[in-house]
């Protein structure tokens, strides 16, 4: 069974502070790593995606990936209210993907 | 560029009525997916498509839930009968083909199915 696992939280961080959000996953054959936003009520959407090992920027989100410790995580900086969201991790084989149950993150004014 | 349509946007049905969902993926995406999510939880794939064949359903619930995507393009995903537990957001997901590195796939708004 492949597993992706989060902290469910919620977190709680104060606006304009870093955001930190983190998945393991335990196939060791996963190719490619997603994060999707998802508001109350409303479906996922794609935020970031990183396929190789080390860091991508991209705006005020920064997804980091290690391969060898099956690791990727997501920094949001100068967090603000709008960010408040439940955060997906997804990893794919390059056939299957497979979902982490989500963080919930509260930014607070 | 058009993204994942789905309809209808919510439904309300009694326990054992059948329903219907329709998706029509992203123009030119060859893979279709299906997810059942409940509230607190990550997406839990039913059924996927690569154009009009299945590429795995062995979490689609076969006695009472059916898919198809006949020409490859737009899909339905039907349950005959509903029962309580299917209460559920019924996401669609499309992208550009299956077995790509490389391999963004995208959601549609979902259908929100109320069973009473």
């Amino acid at each position: 069974q492949k597993e992706v696992e989060q902290n469910s939280g919620p977190l709680s961080v104060p606006e304009g502070a870093i955001a930190s959000l983190n998945c393991t996953y335990s196939d060791r054959g996963s190719q490619s790593f997603f994060w999707y936003r998802q508001y109350s009520g409303k479906s996922p959407e794609l935020i970031m995606s990183i396929y190789s090992n080390g860091d991508k920027e991209d705006g005020r989100f920064t997804a980091q990936l290690n391969k060898a410790s099956q690791y990727v995580s997501l920094l949001i900086r100068d967090s603000q209210p709008s960010d408040s969201a439940t955060y997906l991790c997804a990893v794919t084989d390059g056939n299957q993907f497979y979902f982490g149950t989500g963080t919930s993150l509260t930014v607070i004014p | 560029e058009a993204g994942v349509a789905q309809s209808p946007r919510y439904k309300i049905i009694e326990k054992r009525q059948s329903v219907a969902f329709w998706c029509n993926p992203i123009s030119g995406h060859a893979t279709l997916y299906w997810y059942q999510q409940i509230l607190g939880q990550g997406p839990k794939l039913l059924i996927q498509f690569q154009n009009n064949g299945v590429v795995d359903d062995s979490q689609l619930p076969k006695d009472r839930f059916s898919a198809e995507r006949l020409k490859g393009v737009d899909s339905t995903l039907k349950i005959q009968p509903a029962k309580l537990e299917d209460s559920a957001v019924y996401l669609c997901a499309s992208s550009r083909r299956t077995g790509l590195a490389y391999n963004e796939q995208f959601f549609g708004p979902g259908t929100r199915l109320t069973v009473l």
